[in-house]
């Protein structure tokens, strides 16, 4: 069975600091990677998405990949009280039909 | 152009009952997914579509039926409601492609009793 893990949190980071987001996964063949916010009672919106080895940076968001390690992070830098929110990670396999599995999410609070 | 959009937003049911969700795209999406999230958690896969008259079965299909009738709607039908469907279910879209990411509706909340 394909996982995706994430540390449940809550991950509690002062205004200004760096947050960090971490995700593991389990299939080997995923093609693609995917970080969702998802504010309390709202539906997730994409911010990020990275396909090969490295950092991808967009903003103050970083997307970290390691395929070798089947690791991929997210990383918020300056963090905002706004961007508190659960992170959901999601990977997209080798399969047809583009399915996505996503993990379970990760709390982040950012406290002024 | 609205994206996604679901109806209805809150839905009590009692058990046995049946109802249907609606979920809509405007986007010439081909393909389309049904999600459930339980509290506190992540995301499951009901069933999917990847187009009109096609549709197959996600990691938690038991409970549930979809139909594709045209490009824009999946509507999912529960029948014989039971309290372990209680949860808030997403509808979304996307195209074809390895690069392509899943558009969400706002989701409907469903509470069986």
């Amino acid at each position: 069975q394909k996982e995706v893990e994430q540390n449940s949190g809550p991950l509690s980071v002062p205004e200004g600091a760096i947050a960090s987001l971490n995700c593991t996964y389990s299939d080997r063949g995923s093609q693609s990677f995917f970080w969702y916010r998802q504010y309390s009672g709202k539906s997730p919106e994409l911010i990020m998405s990275i396909y090969s080895n490295g950092d991808k940076e967009d903003g103050r968001f970083t997307a970290q990949l390691n395929k070798a390690s089947q690791y991929v992070s997210l990383l918020i830098r300056d963090s905002q009280p706004s961007d508190s929110a659960t992170y959901l990670c999601a990977v997209r396999g080798g399969n047809a039909g583009n399915m996505l599995t996503f993990g379970g999410g990760t709390r982040l609070m950012v406290k002024p | 152009n609205a994206g996604v959009t679901q109806t209805p937003k809150f839905r009590i049911l009692k058990i046995g009952q049946s109802m249907t969700l609606q979920c809509t795209q405007d986007m010439n999406h081909n393909y389309m997914y049904w999600y459930r999230q339980d509290p506190g958690m992540g995301l499951k896969l009901i069933y999917y579509s990847v187009g009109a008259g096609i549709t197959d079965k996600g990691e938690v299909p038991n409970g549930y039926n979809v139909s594709r009738s045209t490009t824009e709607d999946f509507p999912l039908r529960l029948e014989l409601a039971a309290p372990s469907q209680t949860s808030v279910y997403f509808c979304a879209s996307s195209y074809w492609g390895s690069t392509d990411t899943q558009y969400f509706g706002p989701g409907t909340r469903l509470t069986v009793l």
